[in-house]
């Protein structure tokens, strides 16, 4: 069954360091997420994309991060300047239209901690 | 903002009992989604409910949806240990989900 995929499970990285993650979406996905969640509270927007271009951001979703798809298929989440507060499970996600709605799909995650 | 509220928070009960997880949300959607996540885990996709009166059902799951009352729930019958784990309600609206609180349940022997 094809799946979302996102490297690496788990990273360390020290406060004001660069970090990205990776994400293989299913393919012929059109429509992509990321997410976080902090270690026991809600899952938290922060972009969509759509087309190659972003669709959608969050509040959280400011200067500091970037979406990039540098092959045409594989995903980037970059946050720049890392703070402890970014620490979080970040998943990726993708999604196809059924007609009505869209059906989307949570890769495993990426454990981000930042000392 | 669209506000997705989830209750109860937590939910602890006794293996072969029935409950209900209610999900209420803010604005007008027909489409909602339900989504398990064990600890430590990702979020497994449960149902996708994108219609009033949708009702689907899995095992000892069974979710429906009200876009009127804006208004979805997620029955437990029988519940078994291994229905264990956070439950998340998801309303779909412009380009991205809005998530509930969660409710997280124990099954307890």
């Amino acid at each position: 069954e094809p799946e979302v995929t996102q490297t690496p499970s788990h990273q360390v990285t020290q406060m004001g360091q660069e970090v990205i993650l990776r994400c293989v979406p299913i393919s012929n996905h059109l429509y992509f997420y990321w997410y976080r969640q902090i270690l026991g509270q809600k899952v938290e927007f922060l972009v969509s994309f759509y087309n190659n271009e972003i669709s959608e951001k969050s509040e959280i979703f400011d200067d500091q991060f970037s979406v990039e798809r540098p092959d045409g298929s594989n995903f980037t989440l970059k946050i720049r300047s890392t703070k402890l507060e970014d620490s979080a499970m970040y998943f990726c996600a993708s999604g196809s239209w059924t007609g009505m709605g869209t059906e989307a799909f949570f890769g495993q995650g990426t454990r981000l901690t930042v000392v | 903002e669209l506000k997705v509220e989830q209750n109860p928070l937590f939910l602890s009960m006794q293996e072969g009992k029935n409950y209900t997880i209610y999900c209420n949300y803010s604005t007008t959607s027909d489409r909602l989604y339900w989504y398990r996540q064990d600890p430590g885990k990702s979020l497994e996709s449960l149902f996708v409910l994108l219609s009033n009166g949708a009702v689907k059902q899995e095992g000892r799951l069974m979710a429906s949806l009200d876009t009127k009352a804006r208004l979805s729930t997620l029955h437990i019958t029988a519940a078994v240990h291994d229905l264990s784990a956070t439950y998340f309600c998801a309303v779909e609206s412009g380009n991205q989900f809005y998530f509930g609180t969660g409710t997280s349940l124990t099954v307890i022997p």
